[in-house]
């Protein structure tokens, strides 16, 4: 089965400062790569996703960058800001599948 | 909000007690899950139901018993748990099973004493 790891486990940056969050996994089957926010007290909340026909995607300050062939995928946050703290999961999926591999997650805390 | 709710947010149950878990879906979504997050561990998936057919039992215990009665509510059952199993239960749901954007109810917060 498919083996999803994370890194690091804890992130504390500036507040205007960028945060990058890494996933490796195993399976060459993977085409479905999202990224979670969870803030306390609540559901995980995709942020971001990316196919594998796609190696970047970007949506304001976060974007996710995709390499196949290393199979590790990133989460880039720029210009941090405090309400960006919270724990955040990658993930993979297959199109055929039923179900997500999720990483350990990252907890990220913004210092204004 | 997300669309899916989950009652109750807290619960602590004793070994012997029989309790159930509820998920409603607002979104008109065919596929429903239910995972458990334990601390320092990734979201572990439990049963997955699409169309209201169970389609992944990923070695659950059966003290762990899910219902899908219709595409909007799942149940999850719960009889003679252990200590282990306290965690936080989250209920998703999506448009289809696959790689589709799942959205996670707040979760119910499991104690078992």
């Amino acid at each position: 089965g498919e083996n999803v790891e994370q890194h690091p486990s804890t992130l504390s940056v500036q507040e205007g400062d960028s945060a990058v969050i890494k996933c490796t996994y195993s399976d060459s089957a993977s085409n479905y790569f999202p990224w979670y926010k969870q803030e306390l007290g609540k559901g995980p909340q995709l942020i971001i996703d990316i196919r594998s026909n796609v190696g970047e995607k970007k949506d304001q300050r976060i974007a996710v960058t995709l390499n196949k062939t290393a199979k590790h995928f990133s989460l880039h946050i720029t210009e941090t800001q405090p309400e960006d703290s919270a724990v955040y999961f990658c993930a993979t999926g297959v199109n055929t599948g039923n179900q997500f591999y999720f990483g350990t997650g990252t907890s990220l805390t913004v210092i204004p | 909000e997300t669309g899916v709710t989950q009652t109750p947010r807290h619960l602590v149950m004793g070994m012997t007690n029989k309790k159930s878990l509820k998920c409603e879906q607002h979104l008109g979504h065919n596929a429903m899950y239910w995972y458990k997050q334990s601390a320092k561990k990734p979201l572990e998936l439990m049963f997955v139901y699409n169309f209201k057919e169970q389609t992944e039992n990923n070695s659950v215990p059966s003290r762990f018993s899910p219902e899908c009665p219709n595409s909007s509510h799942l149940f999850l059952h719960l009889h003679t748990l252990q200590p282990e199993d306290s965690a936080l239960y989250l209920c998703a749901s999506s448009q289809g099973a696959g790689s589709y954007e799942q959205y996670f109810g707040p979760g119910t917060r499991l104690t078992v004493t």
